[in-house]
């Protein structure tokens, strides 16, 4: 079955850009959207932002402006860029596919990698 | 954006208890809520979608209600692996957003 899995590094420093890759594996890209999600230190899950297999991205407006995701199917993976960090964007953060159907569901999703932000 | 609160953030329970999580919109959203299950240190699983629909493979103890603005999610007869976060989601509009979770714990 699909599986996916987060990679980057675990630390960021504030004002820079944090970049992760999620891997998709056990499956196609095609036909599916693929969205980054995190979930802050204390905090509820914060769905970030979608992109289809074929392009076309959507961001969360509490992000827009920082945030960037890209799809490379050749490589079966997608990515997130967030720039200008602070504090705030510490958090675990997950890659998942979806919004799946009318319904709008998230699943598979990757075991999630942490990011902290300091200095 | 639509706000998603869930309660109780946690509840202490037993093997064989019945349990209900609930989660309260702060606009009708008819029945777009989607619950989903993590254990710690695991990716989240999906439980239900459409607000009562049962994912495949996922035990037929775990059940959705609810439409509009208040749902549930209801585990009869909880067991040992039952014990974990639990956490709605609606995708009625976008930006989608999520309910804070519930942990249930052993009593």
């Amino acid at each position: 079955q699909v599986q996916l899995q987060e990679s980057g590094p675990g630390l960021a420093k504030p004002s820079e850009t944090l970049s992760l890759t999620c891997t998709v594996s056990g499956g196609s890209m095609r036909s599916f959207y693929w969205s980054w999600l995190r979930l802050p230190p204390g905090k509820g899950l914060e769905w970030i932002g979608y992109i289809y297999y074929s392009g076309g991205p959507y961001y969360n407006p509490a992000l827009k402006g920082r945030v960037t995701i890209s799809v490379d199917t050749s490589k079966n993976q997608f990515s997130l860029n967030l720039k200008s960090v602070t504090a705030a964007d510490t958090a675990m953060y997950y890659c998942a596919r979806g919004p799946k159907d009318i319904a709008g569901w998230f699943d598979p999703w990757g075991q999630g990698t942490l990011v902290t932000v300091s200095s | 954006d639509i706000q998603m609160t869930q309660s109780p953030s946690s509840l202490s329970a037993s093997v064989g208890d019945r349990v209900s999580i609930t989660c309260r919109a702060s606009q009708s959203i008819s029945t777009y809520v989607n619950w989903y299950q993590q254990k710690t240190g695991k990716d989240p699983k999906l439980l239900i979608f459409g607000a009562s629909s049962l994912q495949s493979g996922v035990p037929s103890r775990f059940s959705g209600s609810g439409s509009g603005t208040d749902f549930t999610l209801t585990i009869n007869s909880l067991q040992p692996e039952d014990f974990a976060s639990y956490f709605c989601q609606q995708s009625y509009a976008k930006p989608y957003t999520f309910g804070q979770g519930t942990k249930v714990e052993v009593k």
